[in-house]
């Protein structure tokens, strides 16, 4: 089946300080990928739509400065936490879309969780 | 603004109880709801509905659409405590591909 990963799976890092997180679709090419944000006992919260090969587009209310994302091939897509806060700490899941002759499913990743310091 | 409400948000019931989690949503150009299960990590999917009244069913979960009141529900039978997650909804509208999640529900089944 369609698998997503996501790396690394857990980071700690010090306020003012950057983080990558990646999410790869392992066995299909996804032309399109999103970026959610989970806090405790909360449903997910979509923060960005991630193209290939063009700019992310963000939902209302989330920095596009302080999230970047590159969609830089069909199996990988980045985010990047710019100069971290203790308040970005949460647990960011990607999800990749496979285009099939079923319709349209989304795959989601393992999840990252970030402790900001 | 697409919107889906689910409810209750928390539910607490013992092993072999019948649950039934209940999603209602208010979008535009409506294409297909989704129900999903999350333990730990990452949620895993059960569901996708795009027709009224057609009965989803695996195992002890069911799940069915109404397009005319604009709800689902996800009903669980037989309850065991491996059924403790979050359950979630989410609906896709048509021409786009992200998915609007409600806020999901915690179910808890105590042994």
């Amino acid at each position: 089946g369609a698998v997503v990963s996501q790396h690394p799976s857990r980071v700690i890092c010090k306020s003012g300080t950057s983080v990558k997180i990646e999410c790869r679709s392992l066995d299909f090419q996804a032309t399109t990928m999103f970026w959610y944000r989970q806090f405790p006992k909360k449903s997910l919260m979509l923060m960005a739509t991630s193209n290939e090969g063009s700019k992310a587009t963000y939902e209302q209310g989330v920095e596009k400065d302080k999230f970047l994302i590159n969609h830089a091939s069909l199996t990988l897509s980045t985010l990047t936490v710019t100069s971290a806060h203790p308040e970005d700490s949460s647990f960011y899941i990607c999800s990749a879309t496979l285009v099939g002759t079923s319709g349209t499913k989304q795959y989601f990743g393992p999840g990252t969780r970030l402790t900001v310091t | 603004e697409d919107k889906v409400v689910q409810s209750p948000l928390s539910l607490v019931v013992h092993e072999g109880d019948t649950v039934t989690l209940n999603c209602s949503y208010e979008v535009t150009n409506f294409r297909s709801l989704l129900w999903y299960k999350q333990e730990k990590k990452a949620p895993t999917f059960l569901f996708m509905l795009t027709s009224s009244g057609i009965e989803k069913k695996s195992g002890r979960l069911s799940s069915i659409l109404d397009k005319k009141e604009l709800f689902s529900i996800l009903n669980i039978t037989a309850t065991q405590t491996g059924d403790s997650a979050i359950y979630l909804c989410a609906v896709t509208v048509q021409g786009a591909q992200k998915l609007v999640f409600g806020q999901g529900t915690r179910l808890t089944i105590n042994p």
